[in-house]
């Protein structure tokens, strides 16, 4: 089993639309990350949450640590927003990251 | 500052050849990371250093070998490659932020073939 699994796999939208994306966990964590993958492959980091919630423009994650849960949401979904969106977790203790398999967002006009 | 960069972007070897990916970080961060992704897989880190002088073994490391050669530079070397080893290879550095712990930053990617 894995320790980090995401939902959806996959999510289609319409422009305009309110997009949750989902990351359940297994392990004691000390910070959760949400990263972005383009589609020409490369990899940014969203944000990093040891509690609470977070909001960077559009994007807002928040983070639940007692039901080991996070939520990457993304507010007015806009094309260009089409990726893949990466939950990785670190363990308690330790220095590396365990990455979810990601959830791939295509965003149409 | 360029952040991570990766070289080669993109290479094909035949079974059995060796070769050896480059990665330079320019933001003074300790750590580095090895990664290879594959479809359907999450990331899988193969191997890591936490400072200069210190490399440490992840979760793949199995055909794989790494010189952190200072401060700047990891490096990945396949003595003997495999088709099992056909992937997308990321290096990363890690920067601690303030009282938040560490944020990674990834490298531009090499697409290995391995025929």
């Amino acid at each position: 089993k894995n320790e980090v699994e995401q939902s959806p796999q996959n999510l289609t939208a319409q422009e305009g639309e309110f997009i949750t994306i989902n990351c359940s966990y297994s392990v004691g964590i000390s910070a959760l990350h949400w990263l972005q993958q383009h589609p020409g492959g490369g990899i940014v980091s969203l944000f990093m949450l040891s509690s609470g919630k977070k909001k960077h423009g559009r994007l807002i994650a928040t983070i639940n640590i007692q039901e080991k849960h996070s939520s990457l949401h993304i507010t007015a979904s806009h094309p260009r927003d089409s990726a893949v969106y990466i939950c990785a977790v670190r363990p308690g203790g330790s220095e590396k990251l365990v990455f979810g398999k990601g959830t791939k967002l295509t965003v149409n006009p | 500052n360029a952040g991570v960069t990766q070289t080669p972007k993109f290479q094909v070897l035949k079974t059995g050849q060796s070769m050896t990916l480059q990665c330079a970080q320019d933001m003074n961060h300790n750590s580095m990371y090895w990664y290879r992704q594959d479809p359907g897989m999450g990331l899988r880190l193969i191997y890591y250093s936490a400072s200069e002088g210190t490399t440490d073994k992840g979760e793949v490391p199995n055909g794989y070998n790494v010189s952190r050669l200072n401060k700047r530079e990891f490096s990945l070397r396949l003595e003997s490659a495999a088709p099992s080893q056909t992937s997308v290879y990321f290096c990363a550095s890690g920067g601690r932020d303030r009282g938040n712990g560490e944020t990674q930053y990834f490298g531009p990617g090499t697409r290995l073939l391995v025929l």
